[in-house]
């Protein structure tokens, strides 16, 4: 079963506002990471937390890590037209940091 | 070029057909990955591997083989494909000693898209 559940599966919003996707997961993660995909393209890394770390920051990029609720958030602020894409959250487990498991994702549209 | 690429980007092919996908990479990782991507469902790992003789499961590997040829080089096989195999697939790599971070970041090629008829 997949580790990282995403909410919510689609999402739409004007250029300008804010983006907030959300993971949750089920077992104990040595960190947890963040990619996106444009449509039927390859996934590129966006930002990777650490089980220890609660916030990281990476330009407009904004994720949070709580693992006491096992969730994780990524906000886009001043969202464009070109952050349209799918985002995926992904898992290194504690047990297995070398293999990543990802969620569903969701499909951001941001419209002009 | 690409750092990590795939080959073919698309393959059409019908029922009982073996089918090789290949990946290379000119990143120099250790550790790669094949994964297969279906609407809805995100991506799942097929197999792993973490050095030329380590080979390792993942969570949907029936029906699928892989071969690490070389450190850059690793191929995934569909002996008999079946229609439930059309998918996109994608090959991924990572350093392990990558910041020393373990779990580090995925580099993915572009992908390849095969239909089984």
């Amino acid at each position: 079963s997949q580790q990282g559940e995403e909410d919510p599966q689609a999402l739409s919003i004007q250029e300008g506002e804010n983006a907030t996707m959300n993971c949750s997961y089920k077992t104990s993660i040595n960190n947890l990471q963040w990619y996106r995909q444009n449509s039927g393209r390859g996934l590129v890394h966006l930002i990777l937390i650490r089980s220890n770390e609660r916030e990281k920051h990476s330009g407009r990029l904004r994720v949070t890590l709580d693992t006491s609720k096992k969730s994780s958030s990524l906000l886009i602020t001043a969202s464009r037209a070109a952050d349209t894409a799918s985002y995926f959250c992904a898992t290194a487990r504690s047990s297995n940091t070398g293999k990543l498991i990802f969620g569903q994702g969701t499909t951001l549209q941001v419209k002009p | 070029d690409a750092d990590v690429t795939q080959t073919p980007r698309n393959r059409i092919t019908k029922t009982g057909k073996r089918i090789m996908l290949e990946c290379s990479q000119t990143k120099g990782h250790d550790r790669m990955y094949w994964y297969r991507q279906d609407p809805g469902l995100g991506l799942r790992l097929i197999y792993y591997s973490f050095d030329v003789k380590d080979i390792n499961k993942g969570e949907i590997s029936d029906g699928y083989s892989v071969s690490r040829q070389a450190q850059a080089k690793f191929s995934l096989s569909l002996e008999s494909a079946i229609p439930n195999q059309t998918a996109l697939y994608f090959c991924a790599t990572s350093d392990s000693q990558q910041g020393r971070i373990p779990g580090g970041e995925l580099f993915f090629g572009e992908g390849s898209r095969l239909t089984v008829l």
